[in-house]
């Protein structure tokens, strides 16, 4: 079975430029999640949705940022206009709640190293 | 005061050493618990759900404390494989009509010297 895919594997970029960065995740997953991780600030949520539908985003830094899932197979996460703070690896995860106590574990794709000169 | 805190270590321990760590969390609604293993330069793995009764993998044991509110992570018989950073992970289940939330720990850093 396909894991989470995330595009690109890499990214390097000049500040002001936009970014644009995408998740597929794994079949029959209701939630996703997007992550950034950086050495000084380890893995910090952005952002989830559940059902497409984003639930929580008080993690998303700024007004730069935006994420959207426009279907139950597709999401991104878009910086504009980036800037060199922002080089970290991102990463997307899915998970599906069995409700009866709780979310499943997360599986991660293997992340997208963004870098912002 | 964080809602799931780590010692973030590291610990630097002997090839063949057992090591524990924990996790505390704070709120006392949280329904599940899991540990997670991330490599250098790689994506965070799941390692080990932790059950209300404990569980054990192989060398891997997982302990769950609701009236402490830690969950723990013992390794026997350590490996060099073993280096890696630990994440807890807590569940915090909202409710039927709710979604859950999902709170990652920072990590612990194991390091395993021959």
């Amino acid at each position: 079975d396909a894991g989470v895919i995330q595009s690109p594997r890499h990214e390097v970029t000049e500040m002001g430029q936009e970014v644009t960065l995408r998740c597929k995740p794994i079949s029959g997953h209701d939630y996703l999640f997007w992550y950034r991780q950086t050495m000084m600030r380890g893995l910090e949520l952005l952002i989830y949705f559940n059902n497409n539908v984003p639930i929580d985003d008080s993690g998303m830094p700024e007004d730069r940022f935006s994420a959207k899932m426009p279907n139950a197979s597709f999401s991104t996460l878009k910086i504009q206009p980036s800037e060199p703070r922002d080089s970290a690896v991102y990463f997307c995860a899915s998970s599906f709640d069995d409700l009866r106590g709780g979310n499943q574990p997360q599986h991660f794709g293997d992340g997208t190293r963004l870098s912002i000169l | 005061r964080k809602e799931v805190e780590q010692d973030p270590g590291p610990f630097n321990v002997p090839e063949g050493a057992t090591v524990a760590f924990n996790c505390t969390y704070s709120n006392s609604a949280s329904q599940s618990f899991f540990w997670y293993r991330q490599d250098c330069r790689k994506e965070p793995k799941l390692l080990m759900s932790v059950y209300s009764s404990g569980n054990e993998d192989g060398r891997f044991t997982a302990q769950l404390n609701r009236a402490s509110q830690y969950i723990s992570l013992l390794i026997r018989d350590s490996k060099l494989s073993d280096s890696a950073t630990y994440l807890c992970v807590v569940n915090i289940f909202t409710g039927y009509s709710s979604a859950s939330k999902i709170i990652f720990g920072s990590g612990t850093r194991l390091s395993i010297r021959p």
